[in-house]
């Protein structure tokens, strides 16, 4: 069974301050991870993937995001935040199905920046 | 230019009523999607398609079906419309290789009471 573990639901943090969002996987396949943003009320946008090499990754905006194997984890990260970073950011693995592939999302982290 | 599209982007139903939500990408991906979000959730996929006139059941089809008449365009449809089918339905679109990389529509509330 694959699965995407966000264990936080809601994090606040102040603009300008780091940010760590965590995400674990399940999955006895290879692994292809991403991550997404959503802004309320819009759909989810692409931010950043990884398969393989370097494990740390660079998405849009001055995300990154670090693949663990020994940890099962794909964490994503911010070194100074602003306000238009709220949102809510899900992590998803990538897993076969009848031929072809699709995404298993976890459940999301709230992320809210204050001013 | 929004290369995914949905319409309607919010729509009231009635409980036993056809609903159709339809959907458009100008990405020339093969891969289209539909999910539900529920509130304080993650994304689901109901079905999906890698090609035209074919469809494939994701992990919560019952209770909705399928189109793809064209490469670019993709429709849910829900033939008898329930109350625990009030969602956001998400409409994504995938090249053959990038399914971990989808483009999403807005998104389309359906309320069904």
């Amino acid at each position: 069974t694959q699965t995407v573990s966000q264990s936080d639901a809601h994090v606040t943090v102040f603009e300008g301050d780091s940010v760590e969002l965590r995400c674990n996987y399940s999955y006895g396949g290879s692994i292809y991870l991403s991550w997404y943003i959503q802004h309320h009320g819009h759909g989810l946008q692409f931010l950043l993937k990884y398969y393989s090499g370097n494990p740390v990754v660079q998405g849009v905006n001055g995300f990154e995001a670090e693949f663990s194997k020994s940890d099962s984890s794909f964490h994503l990260r911010k070194a100074s935040v602003h306000w238009s970073d709220s949102a809510v950011y899900f992590c998803a693995v990538r897993k076969a199905s009848s031929g072809s592939w699709q995404l298993i999302f976890g459940s999301g982290t709230q992320l809210t920046v204050m001013p | 230019e929004a290369a995914v599209t949905q319409s309607p982007r919010s729509k009231v139903a009635v409980t036993g009523g056809k609903v159709t939500l339809s959907c458009h990408q100008t990405n020339n991906h093969d891969y289209m999607y539909w999910y539900r979000q529920d509130t304080g959730h993650g994304l689901r996929l109901i079905h999906y398609s890698y090609v035209a006139d074919s469809t494939e059941k994701g992990d919560i089809p019952d209770g909705y079906k399928a189109s793809r008449p064209s490469q670019e365009n993709f429709s849910l449809i829900l033939e008898l419309a329930s109350l625990s089918q009030t969602a956001v339905y998400f409409c994504a679109s995938s090249d053959d290789w990038g399914a971990y990389e989808q483009y999403f529509g807005p998104g389309t509330r359906l309320t069904v009471l």
